[in-house]
C-alpha cells in the first residue's frame, strides 16, 4: 500500500518558536502535494499546496524534493492558534479521480 | 470558497440500525465526491469514490453492501451505514471536487461523528 509517513510528534513548542515538520511519500509517481491542518474533532482544512520550487505563505514555508520524495513544512514565529495536527497529503493521480493519501499527522502544541 | 455540508454532524444509534449521512456541495457542482473514515489518532482513510450517476468505486477492504453510496445529483451524495455495529463508530468525512482541472481542489465537509452503541 502506498504510504505517506510523517514525524510522529507531538511537538510542544513555546510561542515564537520555529518548528519544522517532515514527510516522506513512497509513490514516486505522486503528482500533487499538500499540507492540511486538522483541529481536534474537526475536518481537515487545506493549509497550502507544495510546489517543487518551494512556496511561502506568511509564516509558513513548504518545500518539496521529488528526488528524495520528501516534503517539509516550516512554521516561523509560532502562535497559540497554530496548535493543531498537521497532515501531509499526497495526490497520486491527476484530475478529480485522484484521491488524497493522508499521513497520520503530526500534532503541534504551542504553549504561552 | 466552495462549501460542503454534511448532515447530521453527530449521530448515536443502536447496533443493527442503519444510518444515512448526507454530503452536499452548496455553491458548486461536484463531479466527484469522496468518502473518508477516520478512527481516533489515525489518518483519514478513503472508503470510496463516487461520480454522479454511476456506481461508486470502493477501496479494498470496504464492503460495498455495508456502506451504500448514492450520488444522485451533482450536489448530493449519501453514505448509508447498514446494520451498524460498534466497530463502525468513527468520524466520517466527505469531500467534493469540482473537477476544475489543474487545481482540482477537494473541499471537505465538517464530518459526521457516528457512535454505535
Amino acid at each position: 500500500r502506498k504510504e505517506v509517513e510523517q514525524d510522529p510528534g507531538p511537538f510542544n513548542v513555546p510561542e515564537g518558536a520555529t518548528v519544522a515538520f517532515n514527510c516522506t511519500y513512497s509513490n514516486s509517481a505522486s503528482q500533487s502535494f499538500f499540507w492540511y491542518r486538522q483541529d481536534c474533532r474537526k475536518e481537515p482544512k487545506l493549509l497550502m499546496s507544495v510546489y517543487s520550487s518551494g512556496n511561502e505563505d506568511g509564516r509558513f514555508t513548504a518545500q518539496l524534493n521529488r528526488a528524495s520524495q520528501y516534503i517539509s513544512l516550516l512554521i516561523r514565529d509560532s502562535k497559540l492558534s497554530d496548535s493543531a495536527t498537521y497532515l501531509c497529503v499526497v495526490k497520486e493521480k491527476g484530475g478529480s479521480q485522484g484521491n488524497l493519501i493522508f499521513g497520520k499527522g503530526t500534532k503541534l502544541s504551542v504553549k504561552p | 470558497g466552495a462549501v460542503v455540508s454534511q448532515h447530521p454532524s453527530r449521530v448515536i444509534c443502536k447496533s443493527g440500525t442503519s444510518v444515512k449521512i448526507e454530503c452536499r456541495s452548496l455553491d458548486f457542482q461536484a463531479t466527484t465526491m469522496f468518502w473518508y473514515r477516520q478512527f481516533p489518532k489515525q489518518s483519514l482513510m478513503l472508503m470510496a469514490t463516487s461520480n454522479e450517476g454511476s456506481k461508486a468505486t470502493y477501496e479494498q477492504g470496504v464492503e460495498k453492501d455495508k456502506f451504500l453510496i448514492n450520488h444522485a445529483s451533482l450536489t448530493l451524495s449519501t453514505l448509508t451505514v447498514t446494520s451498524a455495529h460498534p466497530e463502525d463508530s468513527s468520524f466520517y468525512i466527505c469531500s467534493a471536487s469540482d473537477g476544475g482541472g489543474a487545481t482540482d481542489t477537494q473541499y471537505f465537509g465538517p464530518g459526521t461523528r457516528l457512535t454505535v452503541l
